[in-house]
């Protein structure tokens, strides 16, 4: 089966600054990847979400890239702020084999003010 | 609010007892998935139910089982508890991909057990 791999595990960033978080992938069939936020006490939320068509996806301060022959994507989030400290996810899928995601272990976000 | 509603919020029981989580999917989606989220681990695909019959099948122990009723809500029984039992149970509901709807789960908030 597919597996996901995140780092890193814990990340520490100044207000202001960016933040990165990257996931890599075993299996080449899997061809959609979201991101999902969780905050203390809450289900994890989508954020945003790339198919394997596509490289690069931005929506305001949060943006993904694919890099489908090195199997990695990764998350950036530029001009950080203190909102932005949870635990994100990165998760695949193979829309063809089934309806299951594999998740990453998870990075928690820390923004210092 | 998510959509997907999860009861109960919290559930304290001891070791040895069986208990139900029950969830409500997102109107419209016929998929219902069930994770363990556990201290410092990530999120354990447990089961998939889709329109009433099960998908798939992750790492779910012999003691814990699910159903998904013709309303479509689910069902989550975990029998003989044990303290390793203790964690968070998250329910998702998503539309069939065939439908290219909609790609991503939506999350419940949560059960949160813990075993005594």
């Amino acid at each position: 089966g597919e597996n996901v791999e995140q780092h890193p595990s814990t990340l520490s960033v100044q207000e202001g600054d960016s933040a990165v978080i990257k996931c890599t992938y075993s299996d080449s069939a899997s061809n959609y990847f979201p991101w999902y936020k969780q905050e203390l006490g809450k289900g994890p939320q989508l954020i945003i979400d790339i198919r394997s068509n596509v490289g690069e996806k931005k929506d305001q301060r949060i943006a993904v890239t694919l890099n489908k022959t090195a199997k990695h994507f990764s998350l950036h989030i530029t001009e950080t702020q203190p909102e932005d400290s949870a635990v994100y996810f990165c998760a695949a899928r193979d829309d063809f084999s089934g309806n299951q995601f594999y998740f990453g272990t998870g990075t928690s976000l820390t923004v210092i003010p | 609010d998510s959509g997907v509603t999860q009861t109960p919020k919290h559930l304290i029981t001891a070791t040895g007892q069986r208990v139900t989580l029950r969830c409500s999917p997102r109107s419209g989606d016929l998929s219902v998935y069930w994770y363990q989220q556990s201290l410092d681990q990530g999120l354990q695909f447990l089961i998939q139910y889709y329109n009433g019959e099960e998908r798939a099948k992750g790492n779910i122990l012999e003691r814990f089982s699910a159903q998904q009723f013709p309303d479509l809500h689910s069902e989550l029984n975990l029998s003989s508890l044990e303290l390793g039992d203790s964690a968070l149970y998250f329910c998702a509901s998503s539309v069939d991909v065939r439908d290219r709807g909609n790609y991503g789960y939506t999350f419940g908030s949560g059960t949160r057990l813990t075993v005594v």
